[in-house]
């Protein structure tokens, strides 16, 4: 089945730093691959997307790239704000009708001043 | 506008009561979803109805029932809560593989 394994949080980082949070994946097939943020006491928003091995996906200044060698979509971004601070998931679906999202466990991201 | 809207927002209930819970969206989408996240903030799918017919059905009891009535609604029916039921319900829909999630649900068992 599918699987995805997300590092274990929390991440604490000062404004400005440099983000890598590391997330691979087993899945049959071709999955498409996302990043979703879910900030306090909010539901959850897509952030960034890739469907297709070596697609890049980016938005807000995060970007993911999916490596298929590596089952691989790891998350960064250059310089963090403290408006970052959020659960961070992986997620993988097999496209197709009515296709679930298999979530990694989330990481959390506390971004200090 | 809200895409996906739930309803309500919080629920504290006491062990052993029944209640629902209920989804709408206006996207047009065909497929909606419902994900539980526990208080360790996993989510893991529960049911899946494409065009008000059930899809994915994730070995949840059989106290917790989906209904849809129509393509625009997806609303969970929970029998006889219990105190593991506490967790929060997410909604979601979609269109090809893209999801959209709702606000969320907080349900408190007592």
């Amino acid at each position: 089945g599918n699987s995805v394994t997300q590092m274990e949080g929390p991440v604490t980082l000062s404004e400005e730093a440099f983000l890598t949070i590391n997330c691979t994946y087993t899945a049959t097939g071709y999955p498409s691959l996302f990043w979703y943020v879910q900030y306090p006491g909010e539901g959850l928003q897509l952030l960034l997307k890739a469907t297709k091995a070596d697609d890049k996906g980016s938005n807000k200044g995060f970007e993911a790239t999916y490596r298929k060698e590596t089952t691989s979509f790891h998350l960064e971004k250059g310089s963090v704000q403290v408006s970052d601070s959020a659960v961070y998931f992986c997620a993988l679906t097999n496209t197709g009708t009515a296709s679930k999202l298999t979530f990694g466990t989330g990481t959390r991201l506390q971004v200090t001043l | 506008d809200t895409a996906v809207s739930q309803t309500p927002k919080y629920l504290v209930t006491q062990m052993g009561n029944d209640k629902s819970i209920k989804c709408e969206q206006n996207l047009g989408h065909d497929t909606m979803y419902w994900y539980k996240q526990d208080s360790k903030k996993f989510l893991k799918i529960m049911f899946s109805y494409n065009n008000k017919e059930l899809i994915i059905n994730e070995t949840v009891p059989n106290r917790f029932s989906p209904k849809s009535p129509d393509k625009a609604h997806l609303n969970l029916h929970i029998n006889s809560l219990e105190l593991g039921d506490s967790a929060v319900y997410f909604c979601a829909s979609s269109q090809n593989f893209e999801q959209f999630f709702g606000p969320g649900t907080r349900l408190t068992v007592l």
